[in-house]
């Protein structure tokens, strides 16, 4: 079956510290995985995609096709990370399979 | 450049009853998907149209159905509804280059069910 999994519902941490957010996936090809977020009163938006291989606003993902996972992670958190983030998976029908989203509250 | 908008807003309707939600692609945008997300969960996928055509559908019953218009809006309709069907509909537009372009959603419509 082909799965997105977000362990976490909600993420706390202090500004400044290490975030990793937590994303595993069950996929019998080659998967083109993501990362959106939806920060508070905005439409969901594309923050990484793995194939670009890119950081955005810090954050960075690396597939581990090993470990069938694909973890978002920043350095240095910073307030306005503030959101709910969700992973997914593109399958080969051409749908989006999203995780259940992961909270992740970055207090002062 | 104008972006994804979706109408209306909110709406309310009784079990039951059929609606019929509104998108408006991207400019230059000529596919379309449709998601629903329940509170708490990630979107689901519910289909995907590419010139005019439907191009791919999630595990959904019939009741749900869509249109793409020629100008690539499209439309969401729900038939017979259920108090499960409350969640939040977005619809993503992207230009089919290859299956995995980036999707760009919509605000999303707040559908109730009483």
């Amino acid at each position: 079956a082909q799965r997105v999994t977000q362990p976490e519902k909600l993420l706390s941490v202090f500004k400044g510290a290490p975030v990793e957010l937590k994303c595993n996936y069950s996929y019998s090809g080659s998967p083109e995985l993501f990362w959106y977020v939806q920060y508070s009163r905005q439409r969901l938006q594309l923050l990484l995609r793995h194939i670009s291989r890119e950081s955005i606003k810090g954050f960075t993902a690396d597939l581990n096709k090993g470990e069938t996972s694909f973890h978002l992670k920043k350095p240095f958190a910073q307030e306005e990370d503030s959101a709910m983030y969700y992973c997914a998976l593109f399958n080969q029908g051409g749908k989006l399979i999203f995780g259940q989203g992961t909270e992740l509250s970055v207090k002062p | 450049e104008t972006g994804v908008t979706q109408s209306p807003t909110h709406l309310i309707k009784t079990r039951g009853q059929q609606v019929t939600l509104r998108c408006s692609s991207q400019s230059g945008h000529n596919t379309v998907s449709w998601y629903q997300q329940a509170l708490g969960q990630g979107p689901q996928f519910i289909f995907q149209y590419y010139r005019e055509e439907e191009n791919g559908r999630g595990n959904f019953p019939p009741r749900f159905s869509g249109l793409q218009f020629p100008n690539y809006s499209s439309e969401l309709n729900v038939n017979a509804l259920e108090l499960d069907d409350s969640a939040l509909y977005l619809c993503a537009s992207s230009l089919y280059r290859d299956p995995t372009d980036t999707q760009y959603f919509g605000p999303g419509t707040r559908l109730t069910v009483l």
